[in-house]
């Protein structure tokens, strides 16, 4: 299977802070999404970026497939960003999931 | 349009029992996926339905099967419960499966006494 690594593993912040997330894969993927697992354990779909670059509001997002990596920008914090960040990509229909950037911002 | 609905939240059983969880899709979508989330191996994909039929499938052992009917609601079943089957499982739905994106449901927390 594909090895998904996401970096870092913990993340705190202040709130206003910026912050960078990265998701690395092991081989060439067909798509890639980036979700959000907010506190009571709902999985939310920010982005479905196979390439290039998206932008939704405070939150923008690369994926550089060539290179096998893609990054999840979130600026200007806030509380309610806290929770898991999770990159999954998908290769002849299996699934793979990264083990998650777990965020907390600091009122 | 309404999300992705699980049932039932929670779930309690003991081992060797069997189990059926429940996702209703979106309204429109045709892909029903389904994962299991524990502490130890993160998310897992267990797999995919499309128009009623098991299009992919991940590497669980046959104890864990599913099906999707006509209007694409999905069910999942384990059978001979194990301790480690305790986890959150979770249902997705997307218009046709790999190459959309997927939209989760709340999930089902088994525990397995």
């Amino acid at each position: 299977g594909i090895q998904v690594e996401q970096s870092p593993p913990d993340l705190i912040l202040q709130e206003g802070a910026n912050s960078t997330l990265r998701c690395n894969f092991s081989d060439s993927v067909n798509n890639l999404q980036w979700f959000h697992q907010n506190p009571w354990g709902q999985l939310i779909n920010l982005f479905y970026i196979p390439s290039g670059t998206k932008q939704n509001g405070r939150l923008s997002a690369t994926t550089v497939a060539t290179e096998r990596y893609s990054l999840l920008y979130i600026s200007s914090s806030q509380t309610t960003d806290s929770g898991v960040y999770f990159c999954a990509v998908e290769r002849v229909g299996q699934f793979y999931f990264g083990t998650g950037t777990s965020l907390t911002v600091i009122p | 349009k309404a999300g992705v609905t699980q049932t039932p939240r929670y779930l309690i059983k003991t081992r060797g029992q069997q189990v059926t969880l429940s996702c209703s899709p979106i309204s429109g979508h045709r892909s029903v996926s389904w994962y299991q989330q524990t502490p130890g191996q993160g998310l897992q994909f267990l797999f995919e339905y499309f128009s009623e039929t098991q299009r992919n499938k991940g590497n669980f052992p046959g104890r864990f099967s599913g099906r999707q009917f006509s209007n694409s609601r999905s069910e999942m079943n384990v059978s001979t419960l194990e301790l480690g089957d305790s986890a959150l499982y979770l249902c997705a739905s997307s218009l046709w499966g790999p190459g959309s994106p997927l939209h989760f449901g709340n999930g089902t927390r088994l525990t397995v006494t």
